[in-house]
């Protein structure tokens, strides 16, 4: 199985600020990377698919790089409803692995 | 627009069954792989099982394969999740997804499963 690592597990972060989140792969995904913002108590919504491309209907304050085995998430300037748990996930090969999440809180 | 409505969770025992459903509105059902992924309590999310368009093709993760079956029902737009032999580590959320070629845009509200004697 192909292993996610997140870093860091938790961030405190300002609203304003720009944040970034890795993602690391155990082998290459090429650019099956995927990045999803879940709220307390909601479903995950997705962000960004294959890497770096912007989910319809999402702001362009997030933005996705990468490919092979290092990725990251960036938010551009933090906003208030962006505090929330987020996670990257493969989907090169079953079983679609994910990260084990990225908290980010409010500083 | 697109909806996924899971239901059919709840308190089951060790060693017990329990069928979750989802219903899917607002697109081609037929056309879409589908997901059923979860989430333990204060957990991250782990995929649990997808199934093609026409149900030909399914996988499983380990944690679940031999206990639990993927299907769908394309007249009913719906999917389904059957869970036997249920452990206590089978808490969780589960949520139903639509699969696109490379992610899952998609997802319902989820479904509170809870084994515990």
């Amino acid at each position: 199985d192909i292993q996610m690592t997140q870093s860091p597990s938790s961030l405190s972060a300002s609203v304003g600020d720009r944040v970034t989140i890795t993602c690391r792969a155990s082998q290459s995904i090429t650019t099956y990377l995927n990045w999803y913002q879940q709220q307390p108590g909601k479903a995950p919504k997705l962000l960004i698919y294959a890497a770096s491309s912007l989910q319809s209907g999402v702001t362009s304050r997030f933005s996705g790089s990468g490919s092979g085995t290092d990725f990251t998430l960036t938010i551009s300037s933090l906003q208030p409803e962006d505090f929330a748990t987020y996670y990257c996930q493969q989907s090169y090969s079953t079983p679609y692995t994910f990260g084990q999440g990225t908290k980010l809180e409010i500083k | 627009q697109v909806q996924l409505v899971e239901s059919g969770g709840g308190l089951v025992k060790p060693g017990g069954s329990l069928r979750l459903s989802c219903a899917a509105s607002g697109f081609t059902f037929s056309d879409y792989y589908m997901s059923w992924i979860r989430q333990a309590p204060g957990k991250g999310l782990e995929w649990v099982s997808y199934i093609s368009g026409s149900g030909t093709t399914i996988y499983y993760a380990d944690s679940v394969k031999g206990r639990f079956t993927i299907s769908r029902d394309n007249a009913k737009n719906s999917l389904y999740l059957q869970m036997n032999s249920l452990r206590a580590e089978d808490t969780a959320v589960y949520y139903c997804a639509r699969v696109t070629s490379v992610s899952h845009d998609y997802w319902g509200q989820g479904t509170l499963v809870t084994v515990s004697s």
